[in-house]
């Protein structure tokens, strides 16, 4: 069964300390791996694409990556603005899926001043 | 003005009722997608659009019914509303290309119903 996995749930940083966050996927071919960020009240906004393992996608303090098995959002120096839910999804090879997306449950990131 | 456009933003109902979701997209995508979210069980989806004549199943389509007016409108229905459907309603829209582009989302519909 194709699975997302997002880890932690919360995470609480004060501001200037940087962490990651992961993203684990089962999946039967992966076609791409998408990072969005939602605020309270607001649609998923489109952050990143990963397409192929090693790849990285950089914009202002973040920068995510790839391996065959997961996906990792690394928060250098984060500020309270990138307090917000980070959600991952990935979108399956298949043609019939028609670009369907499996996401995760997301982590939800709180960053203190 | 916003891309893709969600109405109500809010709506309180009761068991037993039709209600009708509506989105309209400006970025002249193809395909159209309705989702919901519930706290720790993230985005689901439940229909998708390729085009006006091909309308599709998600994981979670039981209880609801679509319709693609035109390539901009895509609506969602609830033929007799439940409690268990409350939740967070999202339509999405994406270009359908070689390179893949990302689905962009409405602000979404809080639903309750009572």
């Amino acid at each position: 069964e194709d699975q997302v996995t997002q880890s932690p749930e919360a995470l609480r940083l004060q501001e200037g300390e940087s962490s990651s966050l992961n993203c684990s996927y089962t999946v039967s071919g992966l076609r791409g791996l998408f990072w969005y960020r939602q605020d309270p009240g607001k649609g998923p906004e489109f952050l990143f694409t990963l397409y192929s393992a090693g790849e990285e996608k950089e914009k202002e303090r973040l920068k995510a990556t790839l391996t065959k098995k997961e996906s990792f959002l690394h928060i250098t120096a984060p500020k309270p603005e990138d307090s917000a839910t980070y959600l991952c999804a990935v979108q399956l090879t298949l043609y019939n899926q028609g670009g369907k997306l499996i996401f995760g449950q997301g982590t939800e990131l709180s960053v203190k001043p | 003005d916003a891309d893709v456009t969600q109405t109500p933003r809010n709506r309180i109902t009761k068991t037993g009722k039709r209600i009708m979701l509506e989105c309209s997209q400006t970025k002249g995508h193809d395909r159209m997608y309705w989702y919901r979210q519930d706290p720790g069980l993230g985005l689901r989806l439940i229909y998708y659009s390729f085009d006006v004549k091909d309308i599709n199943k998600g994981e979670i389509s039981d209880g609801y019914s679509v319709s693609r007016q035109a390539q901009a409108k895509f609506s969602l229905s609830l033929e007799s509303a439940i409690p268990n459907q409350t939740a967070l309603y999202f339509c999405a829209t994406s270009d359908w290309t070689e390179t893949n582009q990302p689905q962009h989302f409405g602000d979404g519909t809080r639903l309750s119903i009572l």
